[in-house]
């Protein structure tokens, strides 16, 4: 298993401005992930990042946008940058454990609760 | 990815038996299906996983029939905690480190007292 936490765990930004969260994990894994959860709605992978390389983004997502960072094997960022109100969202990183052929579980984050103005 | 398919709301009383069907008909031989329940602000949290037949946990079971085009998901005696969202979802678990998680749009599933 995998205990992550998330900092912060909700922000009211201004338009135009930029936010910084952070994701920490208590055990070192390979893969992390990061998510977008906009209210009432199912979760959308925005990334996956892995350590010591670039993020690879998903389609409507990009690296100027939604600038990731994964420094070392149990931490990452995820920036949301020039903010505007359709950013609101939940921001959720999530990490997976398990080996080839066992079990393929991600453990998620509490979120970050994001409101533009 | 498998595209699935869930009904996007059920209720039930307390103490019911709650089964959530998911349609996936693009299944392919190498897919698991494996189902996450959300609570209200928090995270996705895996609930069981399985690949035919059927799987038993200490919280649900899974039942996947021979054409696997589809799963159900049982929760026994529900109650009021139960209350969350459900997601069924379909992939290569023999992927690791490969293998995204596609969320559907999930079952909102509401436990009246």
């Amino acid at each position: 298993s995998a205990v992550i936490s998330q900092k912060p765990s909700r922000d009211i930004c201004q338009r135009g401005t930029s936010l910084t969260i952070q994701c920490q994990v208590d055990s070192q894994v390979t893969m992390m992930f990061w998510y977008r959860q906009q209210p009432g709605q199912s979760l959308t992978l925005i990334a996956t990042a892995n350590q010591g390389s670039e993020a690879t983004y998903e389609s409507g997502f990009v690296i100027d946008k939604f600038p990731i960072s994964r420094p070392n094997l149990t931490f990452s960022t995820l920036t949301v940058s020039n903010m505007s109100p359709e950013d609101s969202s939940i921001y959720l990183c999530s990490v997976e454990t398990g080996g080839q052929g066992r079990l393929n579980e991600q453990f998620f984050g509490p979120g970050t609760r994001l409101t533009v103005l | 990815l498998a595209k699935t398919t869930q009904p996007i709301s059920m209720d039930s009383y307390e103490g019911q038996e709650v089964n959530i069907t998911c349609s996936h008909n693009n299944i392919a031989t190498n897919d698991y299906i494996t189902w996450y329940q959300q609570f209200p602000s928090q995270g996705p949290r895996f609930i069981i996983q399985g690949y035919k037949t059927k799987v038993t946990n200490e919280v649900a079971s899974l039942f996947i029939p021979a054409d696997r085009k589809s799963s159900t998901l049982s929760l026994p005696r529900v109650s009021l905690s139960d209350t969350a969202v459900y997601y069924c979802l379909v992939g290569d678990i023999g992927n690791f480190g490969n293998e995204k998680l596609t969320f559907g749009t999930g079952t909102r599933l509401t436990i009246i007292p």
